[in-house]
């Protein structure tokens, strides 16, 4: 059984560019949720998604982040016009239901 | 202001000794879990406890949650080089998992 794929692990975007980040859930997972981590801290909510559906966003701001579960296809959590303070570890989760969450390896962030 | 509280944030033990961390909220969840996360890696589920006062046990951790299911511990007997890592209690609030500070576990072999 294939895990949660996130791709790609590293990214590198300059000021101004947009970031991509895609993941793949686990096979049979319709929630998927992310995260985002700063050095040395906590994982800190973003949105949690079921196929087509936002179901909570109250950790993303409001500006320049939007994320998405298509029927088809992996979820994306897009950031327009990255600025420096972007620049952080984000992580997917997916599980069946509420509850445990299997992470995938996280994509880094660099925006220079 | 930080809904899960973990302490401490830092741990240097020597291979051999006990340890207990700690995951505090005045928030009352319907289930807590541990997480490990090695670095470059993404966090990896240890336990769930769901029931106030849930003790369980997994090798040498040993996890508890408070009776009121506001907090919880976690316990290693005889530490080993391996159990190093970042310790992540995370609580269930609303449908959505809410991530403690993190306790930072180095143990020198």
């Amino acid at each position: 059984n294939a895990g949660v794929m996130q791709n790609p692990r590293h990214l590198v975007r300059r000021r101004g560019q947009e970031a991509r980040l895609r993941c793949s859930p686990m096979k049979g997972h319709s929630h998927v949720y992310w995260y985002r981590q700063l050095p040395e801290e906590g994982l800190k909510f973003m949105v949690y998604l079921q196929k087509e559906n936002i179901i909570d966003e109250s950790g993303m701001p409001k500006e320049r982040f939007s994320a998405e579960f298509p029927k088809e296809g992996p979820s994306i959590l897009r950031i327009q016009q990255v600025v420096r303070g972007d620049s952080a570890a984000y992580f997917c989760a997916s599980s069946p239901r509420q509850g445990a969450l299997h992470f995938g390896n996280g994509t880094r962030l660099t925006v220079t | 202001t930080q809904l899960l509280e973990q302490s401490p944030q830092f741990l240097s033990i020597q291979e051999g000794e006990n340890l207990t961390v700690y995951c505090n909220s005045s928030s009352v969840f319907s289930s807590l879990q541990w997480y490990r996360q090695e670095p470059g890696e993404g966090p990896v589920l240890l336990v769930t406890v769901v029931t106030g006062g849930e003790v369980k046990k997994l090798k040498r951790l040993t996890f508890q949650f408070g009776d009121a299911r506001k907090d919880s511990s976690l316990h290693i007997t005889a530490a080993q080089p391996g159990d190093t890592g970042l310790y992540l209690c995370a609580g269930d609030l609303n449908e959505k998992l809410t991530f403690g500070t993190g306790t930072r576990l180095t143990i020198i072999p």
